[in-house]
């Protein structure tokens, strides 16, 4: 089991572009929560999905949108970016039963220039 | 709203016991996770609690008391490698079908030989 994958690790872009970050949970999940994680700070919670569809959502804008395909795999979008979106963005997928932890894969590292 | 609390930063030597205290404030509590995250890597999984008391798992225990808002993780025998942040993270169920995992801004643990 390969656990939660997340592609790419790093990113460099340029401010007002636009990202896109990709995720495939742990095989048998499929609850997939984004969150960013600025430095020296815990992670902060942007959405989350189920059944392909946008199930809670933080404190972000609109600029962060995000899918879920079939297999359960996601993307989280990122528009018109700023410095300030430069951040870990984590990944974590689990089971949509009571209880169950959440599994997280090692981040994409964006760095906003 | 939803408001966890953690001390910033935590010393300790090897071999000791240290006790990192979590209190939170949640709509809809569904159970508290602690998590440990090493630099650059993604945070892991380390307990779970949803009723009150405390659960053993070797070195590390946690303990929850929903009446008081309050939790803690104690490690025993402390060894180098457990200096990581530890994250505090509260499930929380504001509606039946879907719930999200909120964490506080982590204790960095250092431990000194």
């Amino acid at each position: 089991d390969a656990g939660v994958t997340q592609s790419p690790t790093h990113l460099i872009k340029t401010r007002g572009q636009q990202v896109t970050l990709r995720c495939s949970p742990k095989s048998g999940h499929d609850t997939v929560s984004w969150y960013q994680q600025a430095l020296g700070q815990g992670p902060q919670f942007i959405f989350q999905y189920y059944e392909e569809e946008e199930r809670q959502r933080g404190n972000f804008p609109d600029r962060f949108s995000g899918h879920q395909f079939p297999n359960y795999s996601s993307e989280l979008n990122v528009n018109a970016l700023l410095l300030g979106d430069s951040a870990l963005y984590l990944c974590a997928s689990s089971e949509d039963r009571e209880g169950t932890e959440a599994f997280f894969g090692q981040g994409t590292r964006l760095t906003v220039v | 709203g939803q408001n966890i609390d953690q001390p910033t930063e935590m010393t300790a030597t090897e071999g000791a016991i240290v006790q990192i205290n979590c209190t939170y404030q949640t709509s809809g509590f569904n159970g508290l996770f602690w998590y440990q995250q090493h630099a650059g890597e993604a945070p892991t999984f380390l307990s779970y609690n949803v009723l009150d008391g405390l659960e053993e798992k070797g070195r590390f225990s946690s303990f929850l008391s929903r009446s008081k808002g309050y939790s803690y993780l104690l490690l025993k025998e402390l060894q180098m490698k457990d200096s990581a942040s530890y994250l505090c993270a509260v499930r929380d169920w504001t509606y039946s079908s879907a719930s999200k995992i909120i964490f506080g801004s982590g204790t960095r643990l250092s431990i000194r030989p």
